[in-house]
């Protein structure tokens, strides 16, 4: 089937430091790529919606300056989180969408960051 | 404004008993009904998709069913086993520009 690959798996930086996530579609290109935030025992938070090759969109309440979205390929998008604080240490996941069949969408096994 | 409403929260069952999570949603227009497990730390993995004319289907021991009239989809676990202890994450799709619909999630933990 068809897999996300996302890295790294988990991080750990210093509070003022940015930190890239990549998130991959390895089989089958993505012309939309989701970006969720994720705190403990609580369900996924879209953050944004990454077209290939134009802007992303971004959900009420996510600063994009503080999250960078690029998706410069049809099978890699990057989140880059800048000047990240401790308060932004949760689990981020992405996931990719193929309109094969019905559409589906494949998830990445999620990025574990913690800003000490 | 689209949404989808799962119950419930939570749920503890003994291993080897049945359950059935509930969703009920509310988009336009909609397309299909998707549920996902997502084990505790790791990224969801999808169960089924439903269109709208489909009722019923399953996937081993996971039965999805879908009422397109009353908007509502269900997710009935059999024999459960300690591994199906997770979130189930149910998400409507509109079809037009790719929208997603997510629900909170039911968070299920079977014991012994």
């Amino acid at each position: 089937g068809a897999v996300v690959s996302q890295h790294p798996s988990w991080v750990i930086c210093k509070s003022g430091t940015s930190v890239k996530i990549e998130c991959r579609s390895l089989d089958f290109q993505a012309t939309t790529m989701f970006w969720y935030r994720q705190f403990p025992k609580q369900s996924l938070m879209l953050m944004a919606t990454s077209n290939e090759g134009s802007k992303a969109t971004y959900e009420q309440g996510v600063e994009k300056d503080k999250f960078l979205i690029n998706h410069a390929s049809l099978t890699l998008s990057t989140l880059t989180v800048t000047s990240a604080h401790p308060e932004d240490s949760s689990f981020y996941i992405c996931s990719a969408w193929t309109t094969a069949n019905t559409g589906e969408l494949f998830f990445g096994e999620g990025s574990r960051l913690t800003v000490l | 404004k689209n949404q989808v409403e799962q119950s419930p929260q939570s749920l503890i069952i003994l291993e080897g008993k049945n359950c059935t999570l509930q969703c009920n949603y509310t988009v336009s227009p909609f397309s299909n009904l998707r549920w996902y497990k997502q084990d505790t730390g790791r990224g969801p993995v999808s169960l089924t998709i439903m269109t709208f004319s489909e009722n019923t289907k399953s996937n081993g021991r996971y039965t999805a069913t879908l009422d397109a009239d009353t908007k509502q989809s269900s997710l009935h676990i059999t024999a459960s086993q300690l591994s199906d202890s997770a979130s189930y994450i149910c998400v409507a799709y509109t079809g037009g520009g790719n929208k997603l619909t997510f629900g909170t999630g039911t968070q299920l933990k079977v014991e012994l």
